[in-house]
């Protein structure tokens, strides 16, 4: 069964300063992860996700993730965070094995930004 | 691309009564996901449809959850007799495979 780990369920940086969120994957097979971003009250937005094409893989909003196999983790990084980048964050694994790619998700880590 | 809907955005409902909610994918989307996120979670795997079939359903879809897709195009998630658990946001996706999905803005869903 895949599972997904993230550290630390609220994260808070300084506008201007380093973003880290942290995740760590379990899946017998090599899986398709994936960050997705959720504003208030809204459905989840897709950030990147990794494929094996390449392990550091840049999304939009200037977030980038780096697949590390032998750490089984796929931490999210921006370097400069701006007021906006407040919300939740979730890292999933879906295994890409079979028809159904269902995603399984982390518990969240929440971004707060202090201006 | 005019993205995954979901209507209605906000149901209140109470204890025991019904609910239906609809999910609308994006057209050329073969493959559609429910989902379920209560608060402070992620979201959670309920079901998936290929097509007009319905492929899986997750230990979490009880007997009282029915989801249908007719055509191959738009979902519907049925809930009967509604208990305060299932309070919850009830999120839809659709995809074309290759891993990637896209969301609806969910179903919020409060039992009172």
């Amino acid at each position: 069964a895949q599972s997904v780990t993230q550290l630390g369920s609220h994260v808070s940086v300084s506008e201007g300063a380093l973003v880290l969120l942290r995740c760590n994957y379990s899946s017998s097979v090599p899986p398709y992860l994936f960050w997705y971003v959720q504003y208030p009250n809204q459905g989840l937005q897709l950030l990147l996700k990794y494929t094996s094409a390449a392990t550091l893989v840049k999304g939009i909003n200037g977030f980038e993730a780096e697949f590390k196999k032998s750490e089984t983790s796929f931490h999210l990084t921006k370097p400069s965070a701006h007021m906006s980048d407040a919300a939740e964050y979730f890292c999933a694994v879906s295994d890409r094995s079979f028809g159904n790619e269902k995603l399984t998700f982390g518990t969240g880590t929440r971004l707060t930004i202090i201006p | 691309d005019t993205g995954v809907s979901q209507d209605p955005r906000h149901k209140i409902t109470k204890r025991g009564q019904n609910v239906t909610f609809r999910c609308d994918p994006i057209s050329e989307h073969n493959r559609l996901y429910w989902y379920r996120q209560t608060l402070g979670q992620g979201p959670e795997f309920l079901t998936y449809f290929q097509n007009e079939a319905q492929l899986e359903k997750s230990r979490l879809l009880s007997d009282r959850f029915s989801a249908e897709r007719p055509k191959g195009s738009f979902s519907t998630l049925e809930i009967q007799r509604t208990e305060q658990g299932d309070s919850a946001m009830y999120l839809c996706a659709s995809s074309l495979g290759g891993g990637k999905q896209f969301f609806g803005p969910g179903t919020r869903l409060t039992v009172l």
